[in-house]
């Protein structure tokens, strides 16, 4: 059975930073690929970044150069460390596996409960 | 980057209606879109990929449409657990966008 398992998120004033983890089992995480997604609090859906199996990372311009993911092949974990936080990056962070269906386009198929970042002074 | 606008933003049915959700990219994405289901509460479930093929365990009353720059998700006889928000996406190149969400309410 896959499992996607966020935690980390928490309470910071602007300026701090936090580390968020995505535990993953019933696949590996150095096999495929794999994204964060965020949702503010009664927003939409927004990607923020992934990570290919070649280990190349991606960002939304929004966090580039603030946020960085990378992940653990051992713990089977991916992380997204966030830097600089600012109000507006307040919202639930969602980890996806990032599912590339023989050929297909990419696509987001399975996902974890997400964990809620709130950036506040 | 490509933007998604979404169309209509709100909807109201009843059960047993035909629902047809529009999604229109900013540039051609080929048929690299997706479509999600989030309800209150829930991560977002993946119902159609590629535009066209249903995801594994998904009703086939979801059916999606569409290349290029227009696209459709048509659900044909809304039942009680669709009502939720539905999310296009596109997944052309790396830089990912999301529609900003149709939510299907009960009339």
């Amino acid at each position: 059975e896959v499992q996607v398992v966020e935690s980390g998120g928490g309470l910071v004033h602007p300026g701090e930073s936090l580390r968020l983890s995505c535990a993953v089992s019933g696949f590996t995480v150095t096999n495929n690929y794999m994204t964060w997604v965020r949702q503010a609090p009664g927003k939409g859906l927004e990607w923020v970044s992934s990570i290919y199996t070649d280990g190349a990372t991606y960002y939304a311009d929004s966090v580039r150069g603030r946020f960085s993911i990378s992940r653990d092949n051992y713990k089977n974990t991916v992380y997204l460390q966030l830097n600089s936080l600012r109000a507006e990056d307040t919202a639930l962070y969602y980890c996806a596996r990032d599912v590339r269906f023989a050929g297909s386009p990419p696509a987001f198929d399975y996902w974890g409960q997400g964990t809620l970042v709130f950036v506040s002074s | 980057d490509i933007q998604m606008t979404q169309s209509p933003s709100s909807l109201s049915a009843s059960v047993g209606d035909r629902v047809t959700i529009t999604c229109r990219a900013s540039q051609s994405v080929g048929t690299y879109l997706n479509w999600y289901q989030q309800k209150p509460g829930r991560a977002p479930n993946l119902l159609i990929y590629a535009a066209s093929s249903l995801e594994t365990g998904v009703p086939s009353r979801f059916s999606g449409s569409g290349s290029g720059t227009d696209f459709s998700l048509t659900i044909s006889s809304l039942q009680p657990e669709d009502f939720a928000t539905y999310y296009c996406q596109h997944s052309y190149g790396i830089l990912y966008t999301f529609g900003q969400g149709t939510k299907v309410e009960i009339k």
